[in-house]
């Protein structure tokens, strides 16, 4: 079935460090690719998304590509900030037969010290 | 005021209560989610519904019961607790399949 698998940390940088969160999927069509940030004590709010291959989605200094031949949608930031602290997820969604199937990765919290 | 709001936002409670978790949506989406969050796991769906007369099983749902009372209105019901049913929850909104979805703050639910 379809999976996402995305590094699980925890990871801590210190501020203006580069970010790289690594995320591979598996799916059997083409789905959409999401990348998901859950701030401390809040919910889950869209960071980027890309709908096809070779797509870019990029937000808040964040960027992901989505790569087809790879299978992978890596979340990077060149300078990551004390307000980056989070728990990022990784998603894919797909249409089957009528109706959408949305798979999460576990989340990998990122702490960055100042 | 934020667009998908839940309550309550903390809950404490014993094994074999019965308990009912609401969530408000204000951004008009015929389509409506129960998550829930365990560390380590990710997000996994329990309930799902695409208007008032549908409703969906998830992932998960043993355990579990919904009800849609409006476009607006999505609660999520334990019939009778149990300790490996401590989670965070969360309600989604989404306007299409395959869209964004928008998240509640979440309800921290604790069973002894």
């Amino acid at each position: 079935g379809d999976s996402v698998t995305q590094m699980e940390g925890p990871v801590t940088l210190s501020e203006e460090a580069f970010l790289t969160i690594n995320c591979t999927y598996t799916a059997t069509g083409y789905p959409s690719l999401f990348w998901y940030v859950q701030y401390p004590g809040e919910g889950l709010q869209l960071l980027l998304k890309a709908t096809k291959a070779d797509d870019k989605g990029s937000n808040k200094g964040f960027e992901a590509t989505y790569r087809k031949e790879t299978t992978s949608f890596h979340l990077e930031k060149g300078s990551v900030q004390v307000s980056d602290s989070a728990v990022y997820f990784c998603a894919l969604s797909q249409l089957q037969g009528g109706s959408e199937k949305l798979v999460f990765g576990k989340g990998m919290k990122l702490t960055v010290n100042p | 005021d934020a667009d998908v709001t839940q309550t309550p936002r903390n809950r404490i409670t014993k094994t074999g209560k019965r308990i009912m978790l609401e969530c408000s949506q204000t951004k008009g989406h015929d389509r409506m989610y129960w998550y829930r969050q365990d560390p380590g796991l990710g997000l996994r769906l329990i309930y799902y519904s695409f208007d008032v007369k549908d409703i969906n099983k998830g992932e998960i749902s043993d355990g579990y019961s919904v009800s849609r009372q409006a476009q607006a209105k999505f609660s999520l019901s334990l019939e009778s607790a149990i300790p490996n049913q401590t989670a965070l929850y969360f309600c989604a909104t989404s306007e299409q399949a395959g869209t964004v979805k928008y998240f509640g703050p979440g309800t921290r639910l604790t069973v002894l």
